[in-house]
């Protein structure tokens, strides 16, 4: 079992929608959690950054993490055609950036 | 979060030869350290750049195929060894001081 598991999508949706990207992990030991962005050709970009369980939000994005589940999401609201690209989910058990496992990302086109 | 700077941004190799990837962050940094991004995967650690000292390595990646120096706080520079078509793959430099921030890669080709 991979330690995190996520959609690869790919996922298509029309501009204004709300998108739902979600991972699953095994670690019960995760406690820094991540979502990056990632758009052709680049690297990826840190979108949110959160430790332990709860929500946060940033603009029209908000990152979601239920231990108990084992199972973070990130939505994005009012979606546009810039947030067209592959959404990476990372997460580690030490400070946020020792041991970073990764999902294999998902790849998001919002259509105009 | 500090600017990394990584070059080059891709390039095509012959099979047997080397080739040496250059990471330049803006800041000094606590970490560095390199992945590797191949299609439909997820991104794997190499290894973590030590300033003055030898790169910690994962598991299935050795020193002499990927050697790492990191002779300050803001350079690192990967060398990918005697190359075979199985090296084809985005090289990612990452720095980070509690999260993780990358450069925009080196995509590697090896022919």
């Amino acid at each position: 079992q991979k330690e995190v598991e996520q959609d690869p999508g790919p996922l298509s949706v029309p501009e204004g929608a709300i998108v739902s990207l979600n991972c699953t992990y095994s670690n019960s030991a995760f406690q820094y959690f991540m979502w990056y962005r990632q758009y052709s050709r680049k690297g990826p970009e840190l979108l949110m950054y959160t430790y332990s369980s709860g929500n946060k939000e940033d603009g029209r994005f908000t990152a979601q993490v239920d231990k108990s589940s084992k199972y973070i999401s990130l939505f994005i609201r009012d979606s546009q055609p810039s947030d067209s690209a592959t959404y990476l989910c990372a997460m580690s058990a030490e400070t946020g950036a020792n041991n970073l496992f990764f999902g294999t990302g998902t790849r998001l086109t919002v259509i105009p | 979060s500090a600017v990394i700077s990584q070059k080059p941004s891709r390039d095509i190799c012959q099979r047997g030869t080397s080739l040496t990837i250059q990471c330049q962050v803006d800041s000094q940094v606590t970490m560095m350290f390199w992945y590797r991004q191949q299609p439909g995967q997820s991104l794997t650690l190499i290894a973590t750049a030590n300033q003055g000292s030898e790169a910690t390595y994962e598991s299935g990646f050795v020193i002499d195929k990927f050697p790492i120096s990191r002779p300050n706080l803001t350079f690192s520079t990967l060398t990918v060894s005697n190359m075979s078509p199985e090296d084809s793959s985005i090289y990612l430099c990452g720095g980070a001081h509690t999260e993780a921030f990358f450069g925009q890669g080196t995509r590697l080709t090896v022919v």
